[in-house]
């Protein structure tokens, strides 16, 4: 069983708020992500890491940020939480280093944010 | 971009077996099969993950053809807990790839 974690899994907050969403994994996978999924609706990949220092932008469109200092941890930040941010945040690591072809995402159990 | 599609729903008894198919026209090279589950609130889990021919583990089967345009999870037996939406990715694993998800097959098991 994976082991990758994600804090808060419930939160509420009011517009215009500074967030930051946790996730950390303790199998030393080089690959992290961050995906974005409303109710009912296809996960849509919003960050992802290689690596230490490495961050880029995922196929939807976010105003959040990541950064990956260490490799067990890539936290999500919102500067300003807006009614739009509202949705599932799910963070997933994969190992690089492995053969190729096992490269199994593995997720946490997702962060359900709501801004009001 | 979507590079597979699947049926939206599907619905069967507990005990059944279940064939869900999932089509990537385009499916390069080298890209691997990947399925995946997901219960409401939860992040998806891995179920299996095939190149060509057939796989099988604990819990599912993968079934591609030789042209690999297509591919069939097939859940043996399935029970309530099977309940869950069903998602078929493709990828290439050897370079820098972004995984596109698909909306999934939401499957329903009634008793």
């Amino acid at each position: 069983e994976a082991d990758i974690y994600q804090t808060p899994r419930y939160l509420v907050i009011g517009t215009g708020k500074k967030i930051t969403l946790e996730c950390s994994q303790t199998m030393g996978h080089d690959k992290m992500y961050w995906y974005q999924q409303d109710p009912g609706m296809e996960l849509h990949l919003i960050h992802y890491s290689y690596g230490v220092n490495s961050t880029e932008k995922g196929d939807l469109s976010s105003e959040s940020t990541v950064s990956r200092i260490r490799t067990e941890h890539f936290p999500l930040t919102l500067e300003s939480a807006r009614p739009s941010h509202t949705s599932q945040y799910l963070c997933a690591s994969s190992d690089s280093g492995a053969a190729a072809s096992t490269d199994t995402q593995y997720f946490g159990p997702g962060t359900r944010l709501t801004v009001l | 971009l979507a590079k597979t599609t699947q049926p939206i729903s599907m619905d069967s008894y507990e005990g059944q077996e279940v064939n869900i198919t999932c089509s990537h026209n385009n499916i390069a090279t080298n890209d691997y099969i990947t399925w995946y589950q997901q219960f409401p609130s939860q992040g998806p889990r891995f179920i299996i993950q095939g190149y060509k021919t057939k796989v099988t583990n604990e819990v599912a089967s993968l079934f591609i053809p030789a042209d690999r345009k297509s591919s069939t999870l097939s859940l043996p037996r399935v029970s309530l807990s099977d309940t869950a939406v069903y998602y078929c990715l493709v990828g290439d694993m050897d370079s820098n790839y972004q995984l596109i998800w698909g909306a999934g097959t939401k499957l329903i098991i009634k008793p």
